[in-house]
């Protein structure tokens, strides 16, 4: 069974400053993605950062990077320079790679970011 | 980029009727769909996967006759929720996968649906 977990059910951070999200996961998959997303009050799941298990190297985008850790099967995420529009419950989700699988994401419990002016 | 449309995104019905929501990939031909259930607060649960032309692959626990899963054409599937009862109220999701690798899934807005 392939499972995420997310230990920190909520999470604050002022303004401007970095704040680190958890996430360890299980898989006996060698090949497999790692996402984190967004979900603002809207609900709308929106797509953060994304990261081949291949890739060794960190994925970054602009203020959002990601620290892989694939022996320890941990993947955080970092955000710097906090904004106000940060705000939002954030998941963190697996998929195996090609072939055998359905491929759906499995989703962890999510973790609540308050950002403080 | 990839969009998913889902409607509606809110629909109150009576108890005892049915509901349809219907997810269409706008620019893309969206194979797989996968359909969430969330409850406030809480994370999506995976409820089904349905494949363009074939029966939809539904999870354990998830009642098949209640939510019926359409999947009739590459750019439409929808989720009908069945003589719906107030346990049904609750917040659905749909998701497409545009590949068979990890970087193409688009969600849907979602639909909160109230059953009085």
């Amino acid at each position: 069974a392939q499972t995420v977990t997310q230990s920190q059910p909520e999470m604050s951070v002022q303004e401007a400053e970095t704040v680190t999200l958890s996430c360890t996961y299980d898989t006996s998959e060698s090949d497999y993605y790692l996402f984190w997303y967004k979900q603002p009050p809207s609900r709308q799941m929106i797509l953060v950062i994304r990261q081949e298990a291949y890739k060794q190297q960190n994925a970054t985008e602009n203020r959002f990077s990601v620290n892989f850790q694939k022996a320890a099967k941990s993947f955080s995420l970092k955000i710097s320079d906090s904004q106000l529009g940060d705000a939002a419950m954030y998941f963190c989700a697996l998929t195996p790679g090609y072939g055998g699988s359905q491929g759906n994401l499995i989703f962890g419990k999510g973790t609540k970011l308050s950002v403080k002016p | 980029g990839a969009v998913v449309s889902q409607h509606p995104s809110r629909v109150i019905c009576k108890s005892g009727t049915s509901v349809k929501i219907e997810c269409r990939s706008l620019d893309f031909q969206a194979t797989t769909m996968f359909w969430y259930r969330q409850f406030p607060k809480q994370s999506l649960m995976l409820m089904a996967t349905s494949n363009e032309g074939s029966k939809a692959t539904y999870e354990q626990g998830v009642e098949k006759d209640k939510f019926l899963i359409n999947h009739a054409s590459l750019t439409l599937s929808t989720l009908t929720v069945t003589s719906a009862h107030p346990e049904d109220s609750s917040f659905y999701i749909c998701s497409a996968r545009m590949d068979r690798g990890g970087y193409g899934y688009t969600f849907g807005s979602g639909t909160r649906l109230t059953v009085v």
